[in-house]
């Protein structure tokens, strides 16, 4: 069965840490790549995406993510966390199918 | 802003009672998730509709669990009767309309306790 795996359930940063999320995905073909955001109280919002090219995507809010083909990943990034950060966040993944799979998501806390 | 519109948004029942979630989404567009996300977890897929046929539903608990998209625009998810780790938010979410390249627009999300 296809499944997208984080690495990391709950990571805490100070302030002006880099981050970085792991996300695996297990082989399907072809697929889009996703990561979305739900900031507390909120519903989940797209951060970043990544369908072909490049494969160093950079999304909203200075986040940036980078596809590794061979290692099947697609790890998020960020230089420089601020406490506005502080959210869940969730890799996803498009199969050919249409069928949409997301991971267990990763609790990013950022320490003012 | 992302023009997926679910209701209830809460809603608390006792064990084997039944409840019913409604949700409509992005105008035009044939493609409708729904997804059940416990706390602490990442959103699971419960079933996908393309118009009003069902495209994936190999993870509805169909003894209990039942959607339908009879006109191919809203939806609605049914359980009967519910259980304890029904508990959840029960997330709709819509490709933009008009293009499906599964950048998902979610609702609000529907949270169920079950007592």
């Amino acid at each position: 069965a296809q499944s997208v795996s984080q690495h990391n359930h709950h990571v805490i940063l100070s302030e002006a840490a880099s981050l970085e999320l792991g996300c695996n995905y297990s082989y399907g073909g072809t697929v889009n790549l996703f990561w979305y955001v739900q900031y507390p109280g909120q519903h989940l919002q797209l951060l970043l995406k990544y369908f072909s090219g490049d494969p160093l995507v950079k999304g909203i809010k200075g986040f940036e993510a980078e596809f590794i083909k061979s290692k099947f990943s697609f790890n998020l990034r960020k230089p420089s966390v601020q406490w506005s950060d502080t959210a869940e966040y969730f890799c996803a993944v498009r199969y050919n199918n249409n069928d949409m799979r997301f991971g267990a998501g990763t609790r990013l806390t950022v320490k003012p | 802003e992302a023009g997926v519109a679910q209701s209830p948004r809460y809603k608390i029942i006792e064990k084997r009672q039944s409840v019913a979630f409604w949700c409509n989404p992005i105008s035009g567009h044939a493609t409708l998730y729904w997804y059940q996300q416990i706390l602490g977890q990442g959103p699971k897929l419960l079933i996908q509709f393309q118009n009003n046929g069902v495209v994936d539903d190999s993870q509805l608990p169909k003894d209990r669990f039942s959607a339908e998209r009879l006109k191919g625009v809203d939806s609605t998810l049914k359980i009967q009767p519910a259980k304890l780790e029904d508990s959840a938010v029960y997330l709709c979410a819509s490709p933009f309309a008009g293009i499906n390249t599964g950048e998902l627009f979610f609702g609000e999300g529907s949270r169920l306790t079950v007592l």
